[in-house]
């Protein structure tokens, strides 16, 4: 099946520092990719829609200068939390659909920012 | 009021049983899809099956079924022959009209343990 990597799995940084997190589709070209959040025992909640070659759309209530997403190319995605808060740890997940299908997306392994 | 919801936050069943997961949805859109995924301690996201709006019959995949019930809006996961390893958590998600598989909304899960 196709696959989707991020990176990175893992990033504990400073309070104030901006990281960037990576998606990729490996093996097949996505137009689109999704950003989700998910704090522990809890839901995914959709943040942002990126769109190679143009710009995000993002979900109500997520902040666009927070959280930047470029989707550079048709295999990769990038999610950038600048000046990042304690409140900012959380899982982030990207997805990324084939092209055209309804029901079919695959799933980054996720990346879990811890920030100090 | 929620899209999706999922009444169990924690179900048990022993190996080898069957287990029923709930789910009911709230859309006034005619076509919609539903998806069931799997999400282990590891935090992958990994999808199970799906049902689409205007699908007559129950989606099956492999021990998966779905038990689709449209007048009712329900949409219960049926796991047979449980085994150790279904132990994880489970989330119920709609994506509503025919857009992208990526832009669901999710229910807040539910955690399964398998008893042996």
């Amino acid at each position: 099946g196709a696959v989707v990597s991020q990176h990175p799995s893992r990033v504990i940084c400073k309070s104030g520092t901006s990281v960037k997190i990576e998606c990729r589709s490996l093996d097949f070209q996505a137009t689109t990719m999704f950003w989700y959040r998910q704090f522990p025992k809890q839901s995914l909640m959709l943040m942002a829609t990126s769109n190679e070659g143009s710009k995000a759309t993002y979900e109500q209530g997520v902040e666009k200068d927070k959280f930047l997403i470029n989707h550079a190319s048709l295999t990769l995605s990038t999610l950038t939390v600048t000046s990042a808060h304690p409140e900012d740890s959380s899982f982030y997940i990207c997805s990324a659909p084939l092209a055209g299908s309804y029901n079919e997306q695959f799933f980054g392994p996720g990346t879990r920012l811890t920030v100090l | 009021a929620q899209k999706i919801t999922q009444t169990q936050p924690g179900m048990f069943v022993q190996e080898k049983e069957a287990v029923t997961l709930d789910c009911t949805y709230d859309t006034s859109d005619q076509s919609y899809g539903l998806f069931w995924y799997k999400q282990p301690s590891s935090g992958e996201m990994i999808f199970l099956i799906y049902q689409g709006s205007y699908d007559e019959q129950n989606a099956t995949e492999g021990r998966y079924s779905l038990n689709f019930q449209k007048a009712r809006k329900s949409a219960n996961l049926v796991i047979s022959a449980s085994q150790l390893g279904d132990s994880a958590m489970y989330f119920c998600a709609m994506r509503e009209g025919r857009g992208n598989a990526g832009k669901s909304t999710f229910g807040d899960g539910t955690t399964l343990t398998v008893k042996p």
